[in-house]
């Protein structure tokens, strides 16, 4: 079965700070990577997506991430953040030989402090 | 609005009762989720349907958890017998069939078994 670990489980930053969340998986196949993101009382929303082509991929709200194979890693990438990027945020993957089904990681609280 | 929509949003019940859950897809997704997300975890895996077919479900989902999808469109997951250890978030969610299709969550309906 595929896993997907997300190492910082806490993150708090002041806005204007830069942002990287981690995310690695395990599966040696090809793969689909997705973020979501949880604000507080909302439902999880989709922030980007990488099926192929190019590794760096950009989302909504400035968000992006880059897939690097050789690491097994999908990271998200936030050059400034902002207040209203207090949320939970999440891992996923999907692998087409494996039923499409999708496998999160555990989340990333992450607290913008103004 | 033309999401996922679940009922109820919320539910208190007593440990020993059955309760029922609905969701009714994004009206042209013909697969449907349901996940299990607890406190401090991500959405873990219940089962899914295409069209009314149930193709996979995981060991999370004992014999006391049945989900049917009889017409391929809405979709119930009913908990029979409820623990306090089943009191959490069920989350469904819908997409397309293909590799890798994004799947949009519902705002989800919480169990609070007492």
């Amino acid at each position: 079965a595929q896993s997907v670990s997300q190492h910082n489980h806490h993150v708090i930053l002041s806005e204007a700070a830069s942002l990287e969340l981690g995310c690695n998986y395990s599966y040696g196949g090809t793969v689909n990577l997705f973020w979501y993101v949880q604000y507080p009382g909302q439902h999880l929303q989709l922030l980007l997506k990488y099926f192929s082509g190019d590794p760096l991929v950009k989302g909504i709200k400035g968000f992006e991430a880059e897939f690097i194979k050789s690491k097994f890693s999908f990271n998200l990438r936030k050059p400034s953040v902002q207040w209203s990027d207090t949320a939970e945020y999440f891992c996923a993957v999907t692998a087409p030989n494996t039923g499409n089904q999708f496998y999160f990681g555990t989340g990333t609280s992450l607290t913008v402090i103004p | 609005d033309t999401g996922v929509s679940q009922d109820p949003r919320h539910k208190i019940t007593k440990r020993g009762q059955n309760v029922t859950f609905r969701c009714d897809p994004i009206s042209e997704h013909n697969r449907l989720y349901w996940y299990r997300q607890t406190l401090g975890q991500g959405p873990e895996f219940l089962t899914y349907f295409q069209n009314e077919a149930q193709l996979e479900k995981s060991r999370l989902l004992s014999d006391r958890f049945s989900a049917e999808r009889p017409k391929g469109s809405f979709s119930t997951l009913e908990i029979q017998r409820t623990e306090q250890g089943d009191s959490a978030m069920y989350l469904c969610a819908s997409s397309i069939q293909g590799s890798g299709n994004t799947i949009y969550f519902g705002e989800g309906s919480w169990l609070t078994v007492v």
